[in-house]
């Protein structure tokens, strides 16, 4: 079963830095591209940023070019989201998704909740 | 503003059937695949159509896709209460240095 378990969300003042891991396991971790998909309370979903299954590309979304860094780690099945410079409206709970083509995400993990304050 | 436009609310009775549009550009429902995601109260998104109008196993075939040109559309037929939802399509867009759009999502009301 495919499982995708998002952790290191938290409060965190504004121009402060947070690390968002997501731990994946029921398949085979380094053949897939994944990505974080965020959404701001009460709003729509954003896509932030994706990475190749080799990391051989990296795609961001231009709000948070330049601040937020994505990577991952294919022998310990994890991906990650190192986020500087943090914002108000950066206020969301963070997906991470698996997809097997760009925009065709298959599976969510159930998101964690990134709060930063003013 | 998403690059994607949906309309903010549909609704429907139970047994009727509900259309959302999405509506987008040649820089990506022009050139690519449309998906459907639907996000119940307090859930993660979940895939319900795929590559235009493909479902996943699990879908009932009263849910349906189409695209024509830099439009798309979800049908949901046969309305139940379980289908009061929050809708997205989404697509790859070609226009800035690859990007995933949203659209601006869909709240479905069943009266």
């Amino acid at each position: 079963e495919v499982q995708l378990v998002e952790s290191g969300g938290g409060l965190v003042k504004a121009g402060g830095s947070l690390r968002l891991s997501c731990e994946a396991s029921g398949f085979t971790f380094s053949t897939y591209s994944m990505n974080w998909v965020r959404q701001a309370p009460g709003k729509g979903l954003e896509w932030v940023s994706s990475i190749g299954g080799s990391s051989g590309f990296i795609y961001y979304a231009d709000s948070v070019k330049g601040r937020f860094t994505i990577s991952r780690d294919n022998a310990k099945n994890s991906l990650y989201l190192q986020m500087n410079s943090l914002r108000a409206g950066d206020t969301a709970v963070y997906y991470c998704a698996r997809d097997t083509v760009p925009a065709e995400f298959d599976y969510w993990g159930q998101g964690t909740l990134v709060t930063v304050s003013s | 503003q998403s690059v994607l436009t949906q309309p903010p609310s549909a609704s429907g009775t139970p047994g009727q059937r509900v259309t959302i549009s999405c509506s987008g550009s040649s820089s990506n429902l022009g050139r690519g695949y449309v998906y459907w995601y639907q996000q119940l109260p307090g859930t993660a998104p979940k895939l319900l159509i795929y590559r235009n109008n493909q479902r996943p196993s699990g879908v009932p075939d009263r849910i349906s896709g189409s695209k024509s040109g830099t439009s798309a559309s979800l049908a949901i037929s046969g309305l139940r209460s379980e289908d009061a939802a929050d809708y997205y399509c989404a697509a790859w867009d070609d226009s800035l240095s690859g990007t995933v759009v949203f659209g601006g999502g869909t709240k479905l009301t069943v009266l």
